[in-house]
């Protein structure tokens, strides 16, 4: 069985600040990883995502994550947050046997703030 | 054109009462979700169909029940509604059911559920 744990449940920072949200991950086998942001009011939507390949992923709004396998981990990234930027972040892990089943985190609420 | 919708947004309602939540998506999908997510914002699948077939059941009270009456559909019906059955349930939709990880889960805008 996979989980994930997100251990901040709220991040305030200033705009063009930096800011990171961090995810760890527990998996007896190997995983595929996701961040999700849901905007206030609104479904959520994929921000980035691991498969294979280069653990350093983007999405087009310049966050990024990067998977450790050593610490289990994919934490998001990004250089210089906006007010926009303000909405709930899940991290999620699928098992390679069963991607279908997403398990998720708990969220982080990012607050930006001018 | 929203890609997968839910109706209603907002359901308020008595114990005991029965009440369904609808949900379409109209991006040609045949695999769809339903997740709840609690008061914690703990966000869990419930159920998934591929082309009207039930592939995932999750350990949730019979109580809830899913119908698909076509692979754009994928309705919830509640039964005997409890307490503990407030929360926000949010419909998704992925491509196909090949278990790809490239199949992105779209989701619907999530319907709260208020049992009083």
């Amino acid at each position: 069985a996979q989980s994930v744990t997100q251990l901040d449940s709220q991040v305030p920072v200033f705009e063009e600040a930096p800011v990171e949200l961090r995810c760890n991950y527990s998996s007896s086998v190997s995983v595929y990883l996701f961040w999700y942001v849901q905007y206030p009011n609104q479904g959520l939507q994929l921000l980035l995502k691991y498969l294979s390949g280069s653990t350093l992923v983007e999405s087009i709004n310049g966050f990024e994550a990067e998977f450790n396998k050593s610490q289990t981990s994919f934490h998001l990234r990004k250089p210089s947050v906006h007010i926009s930027d303000t909405a709930e972040y899940f991290c999620a892990v699928s098992s390679l046997y069963n991607t279908d089943k997403l398990i998720f985190g708990t969220g982080t609420r990012l607050q930006v703030f001018p | 054109d929203t890609a997968v919708s839910q109706t209603p947004k907002y359901l308020v309602t008595q114990m005991g009462n029965d009440k369904s939540i609808k949900c379409e998506q109209n991006l040609g999908h045949d695999t769809m979700y339903w997740y709840k997510q609690d008061s914690k914002k703990f966000l869990k699948i419930m159920f998934s169909y591929n082309n009207k077939e039930l592939i995932i059941n999750e350990t949730v009270p019979n109580r809830f029940s899913p119908k698909s009456p076509d692979k754009a559909h994928l309705n919830l019906h509640i039964n005997s509604l409890e307490l503990g059955d407030s929360a926000v349930y949010f419909c998704a939709s992925s491509q196909d059911g090949t278990g790809s990880p490239y199949n992105e889960q779209f989701f619907g805008p999530g319907t709260r559920l208020t049992v009083l």
